[in-house]
């Protein structure tokens, strides 16, 4: 049962704009999350993280976002870069399961 | 920052044979590592959990018997495909935790291709 879901496999934005990459859970017990970016035949690394207890985390133009009522979390990138076009997994470190993954591509 | 390793990065075999990937936290002590399995255009797929000096703890449809998993230390496991077919062509990434992070490394993958 896929306790971490990502429901848009795919996303193009054009470069400068922003990204919003959306993620949903189901178990409420879930207490820390983690984002992670990832390239064709590489492992992936580790972008962002927020824990339960905040709403909001930001390093520089990553933001991840969690709303607990909603079971959700989204990473925004601003301004988009072409560099950023990637894989991006969400994942609960509680569950250590990833979901389906958005590849996003910025357009110069 | 916290450095994973895997080796070898590419390896080709004939089916029947066994093959190990080594899987090692090059800085830090991983009293946790995990073992996932990435198909084309697909997520990872979770495929164990290991504690240092435990029995692996296998997600539901992956066989414990095929896919053998050793992590006899603090900074390595192994994970063996024993008689590979060509449907274990994947690529296969361990990813490493200490116990007092909520973050995992990860390696850098290993591209199996069977024969």
């Amino acid at each position: 049962d896929q306790q971490v879901k990502q429901n848009s496999p795919s996303l193009s934005v054009q470069e400068g704009r922003i990204s919003i990459l959306n993620c949903d859970y189901t178990n409420s017990m879930f207490d820390y999350f983690l984002w992670y970016k990832k390239y064709p035949a590489e492992g992936p690394t580790f972008l962002i993280s927020i824990s339960s207890i905040k709403d909001k985390n930001e390093d520089g133009r990553f933001t991840v976002f969690l709303n607990k009522s909603a079971k959700h979390l989204s990473l925004h990138i601003v301004p988009s870069q072409p560099g950023d076009s990637a894989v991006y997994f969400c994942a609960a470190s509680d569950d250590m399961r990833f979901g389906a993954g958005t590849r996003l591509t910025v357009k110069p | 920052g916290a450095v994973v390793s895997q080796h070898p990065s590419r390896v080709i075999c004939k089916s029947g044979t066994s093959v190990k990937i080594e899987c090692r936290s090059l800085d830090f002590q991983a009293t946790t590592m995990f073992w996932y399995r990435q198909f084309p255009k697909q997520s990872l797929m979770l495929m164990a959990t290991s504690n240092e000096g435990s029995k692996a703890t296998y997600e539901q449809g992956v066989e414990k018997d095929k896919f053998l998993i050793n992590h006899a230390s603090l900074t390595l496991s192994t994970l063996t495909v024993t008689s590979a077919h060509p449907e274990d062509s994947s690529f296969y990434i361990c990813s490493a935790r200490s116990g007092v992070s909520y973050e995992q490394y990860f390696g850098p993958g290993t591209r199996l291709t069977v024969t």
